[in-house]
């Protein structure tokens, strides 16, 4: 099994509409983060968190909110979804030391029409 | 704040040749980490090499090795006897060495692609 998931991993939404991406992870690592990637931008940090009650802006949280329910669990809503929030949405975890390696779920591919 | 560059949006290889990719980072830190990651069309990132800043030994993982120039904020990726397999997004990181400073900053990518 996957340590990292993400759950859709494809959904086309409307206008307006409330969308949450789910991200779970099994490595015990207390270190989770959101990126969305466009084409020609690499990836962008919307928020992290390093444990449940930690919670950071990254440098594009604008339209997005995050809860960490678990230590293991970390949501991305977005509250009324707009058309230039389609993107490729990742997950990933880190843990405390080391290289602090991120490990990346297989992302989620979001359309808003 | 840091800024990483990757200025070949993308470069061709044929198979069994060597490739190296560029990216360069801009920083006033002293201690700080370097990451390449590859996305292939399954579109997971997987990391391929990592190398910390205050080691001057330029880090290899098989076919795959960087020349790190700290002093020209450099960090190119050099991939040897190029494989199909190997044909994907390559992704340059760099993050912060101090504690609680684990946000990776990316470049915009490299699209490599094998020539059979």
């Amino acid at each position: 099994d996957a340590d990292v998931t993400q759950t859709p991993r494809n959904r086309i939404t409307k206008t307006g509409k409330r969308i949450m991406l789910e991200c779970s992870q099994t490595k015990g690592h207390d270190r989770m983060y959101w990126y969305r990637q466009d084409p020609g931008l690499g990836l962008r940090l919307i928020y992290y968190s390093f444990d449940v009650k930690d919670i950071n802006k990254g440098e594009i949280s604008d339209g997005y909110s995050v809860s960490r329910q678990a230590q293991a669990k970390f949501s991305l809503s977005l509250e009324s979804a707009i058309p230039n929030q389609t993107a490729l949405y990742f997950c990933a975890t880190s843990e405390e030391r080391g290289y602090n390696e991120q490990f990346f779920g297989p992302g989620t591919r979001l359309t808003v029409l | 704040a840091q800024t990483v560059t990757q200025s070949q949006p993308e470069m061709s290889v044929q198979e069994a040749e060597t490739v190296t990719l560029s990216c360069t980072y801009d920083t006033s830190e002293s201690d700080y980490y370097l990451f390449w990651y590859k996305q292939p069309p399954s579109r997971q990132m997987i990391l391929v090499i990592r190398q910390e800043a205050y080691k001057q030994q330029n880090a290899t993982e098989n076919r795959f090795s960087v020349n790190f120039q700290k002093a020209a904020k450099s960090f190119s990726l050099k991939i040897s006897d190029s494989q199909l397999g190997d044909a994907a997004m390559y992704f340059c990181a760099y993050r912060r060495g101090n504690f609680g400073n684990e946000k990776l900053t990316f470049g915009t990518g490299t699209r490599l692609t094998i020539i059979p």
